[in-house]
């Protein structure tokens, strides 16, 4: 079964300051991983994504990513935070092969940035 | 190029009473899955439809049932409300088992 744990409920950071959201996921096989971002009442955003190749991955709206296979981490970071940034962040994983191409989604991670 | 459409946006409805919600899919992608997203919680799998019918189904009841149309457009049943299925419905649609992209959601609310 594959997994993905969001170990912090809510992240705050300073607007102009590099932000930080923790994703750790278990797959079998190579994993296929995802950031999607949601505004309050609105669908999910689709950010970035890691397939294969390089291990940092380069998103919308200056995200990125780094992909960690040794310590199964994919975090989500950006150099400089605004404000509008505030908002619901999703981490996803789904395995490569094997039938199934579902992802499964963490609980989320809120992150507020203050002015 | 339209994104993923939903409707209604929101929608009430009693205990034991039906609901269809509906999805368009991005242009160009022929898959469609559906979500329920519990507040505070990350979206639900439901199940995915693919050529008119359903390749994958997560672990919600038999309540819940869809369909896809040749246009591969989207429809998401649910029978016998109960007060728990108070939820966001997502749709999502993808290239077959690429990246899946998101609708705004349905909110519906069972009193």
């Amino acid at each position: 079964a594959q997994s993905v744990a969001q170990p912090e409920d809510q992240v705050n950071v300073a607007e102009g300051n590099p932000l930080t959201v923790k994703c750790t996921y278990s797959v079998s096989g190579n994993p296929y991983l995802f950031w999607y971002v949601q505004y309050p009442n609105r669908g999910l955003q689709f950010l970035l994504k890691y397939i294969t190749g390089d291990n940092l991955v380069k998103g919308s709206y200056g995200f990125e990513a780094e992909f960690n296979k040794s310590q199964t981490s994919f975090h989500l970071k950006k150099p400089s935070a605004l404000v509008s940034d505030s908002a619901l962040y999703f981490c996803a994983v789904r395995g490569s092969g094997g039938g199934s191409y579902i992802p499964t989604f963490g609980r989320g991670t809120s992150l507020i940035v203050h002015p | 190029d339209a994104g993923v459409t939903q409707s209604p946006t929101h929608l009430i409805k009693t205990r034991g009473q039906q609901v269809t919600l509906r999805c368009s899919p991005k242009s160009g992608h022929d898959t469609v899955s559906w979500y329920q997203q519990a507040l505070g919680q990350g979206p639900q799998f439901i199940f995915q439809y693919y050529e008119e019918e359903e390749r994958q189904r997560g672990n919600f009841p038999d309540r819940f049932s869809g369909h896809q149309f040749p246009n591969y457009s989207s429809e998401l049943n649910v029978n016998a409300l109960l007060l728990g299925d108070s939820a966001l419905y997502l749709c999502a649609s993808s290239l077959m088992v690429d990246t899946q992209y998101f609708g705004p959601g349905t909110r519906l609310t069972v009193l």
